[in-house]
């Protein structure tokens, strides 16, 4: 089956270290996101990839890194700079060649600091 | 201003009853709408499309009015299993379709 997987569901941290959430699709698409969710929140925009080793800054991109040398995969590191990370991080992919379609998102990793 | 809106409710309904939600987006270049449906802790999922002429699917209805630069979604006969957030999404245009989200509209249906 198609789809979008996202690993690991759950993650804890310890201050100061990086993690890697890992985002990979076989649906093909060539656009992929990352947001944030925060509890009672909408969903923030991390970072987008419309095509192979190109990426855009979303709207809160600072702490964050990530790379598309895959179409089928795009990581996401939580740096030590992100100061308050504990949130559920959600990786979409779109199709988006020829316009605007709906995304599809992976289950998410809920990622906590302790 | 921020780019999409919605009321976060929550809206607490009886089972059986039609509610509405709107959600209203700032940016006129918007090419493409949907509705989205997320549980708690969970990730959100594809409810609908919303084209220029409305469409419907079984109890669940959206339109879109350019003009007012909104979407909306009514849902008649509610049932317990409605309970959920629902997500106004708009692809903005302009050269990169980018997915952005309104922060949801939480929905509780009651017996």
């Amino acid at each position: 089956d198609g789809g979008i997987t996202q690993s690991p569901k759950y993650l804890f941290r310890k201050e100061g270290q990086n993690v890697t959430l890992s985002c990979e699709q076989n649906l093909n698409h060539d656009a992929m996101y990352w947001y944030r969710q925060d509890p009672g929140q909408g969903l923030r925009l991390i970072y987008y990839s419309q095509i192979v080793n190109d990426f855009q800054k979303g709207d809160i991109a600072e702490g964050y890194s990530v790379s598309r040398e895959k179409k089928e995969s795009f990581p996401l590191t939580v740096t030590s700079a992100q100061k308050n990370p504990t949130a559920f991080y959600l990786c979409a992919s779109s199709i988006e060649t020829i316009g605007p379609d709906e995304a599809f998102f992976g289950q998410g990793t809920r990622l906590t600091v302790v | 201003r921020k780019e999409v809106e919605q009321d976060p409710g929550p809206f607490n309904v009886p089972e059986g009853a039609t509610v509405a939600f709107n959600c209203t987006y700032s940016n006129s270049a918007s090419q493409s709408f949907f509705w989205y449906r997320q549980d708690c802790r969970k990730e959100p999922k594809l409810l609908m499309s919303v084209y220029s002429s409305g469409n419907e699917d079984g109890r669940f209805t959206a339109q879109l009015n350019r003009a007012s630069q909104y979407i909306s979604l009514l849902i008649r006969d509610s049932k317990l299993s409605d309970s959920a957030t629902y997500l106004c999404v708009v692809n903005i245009g302009g050269g990169s379709y980018i997915p952005t989200f309104g922060r949801g509209t939480s929905l509780i249906v009651h017996p």
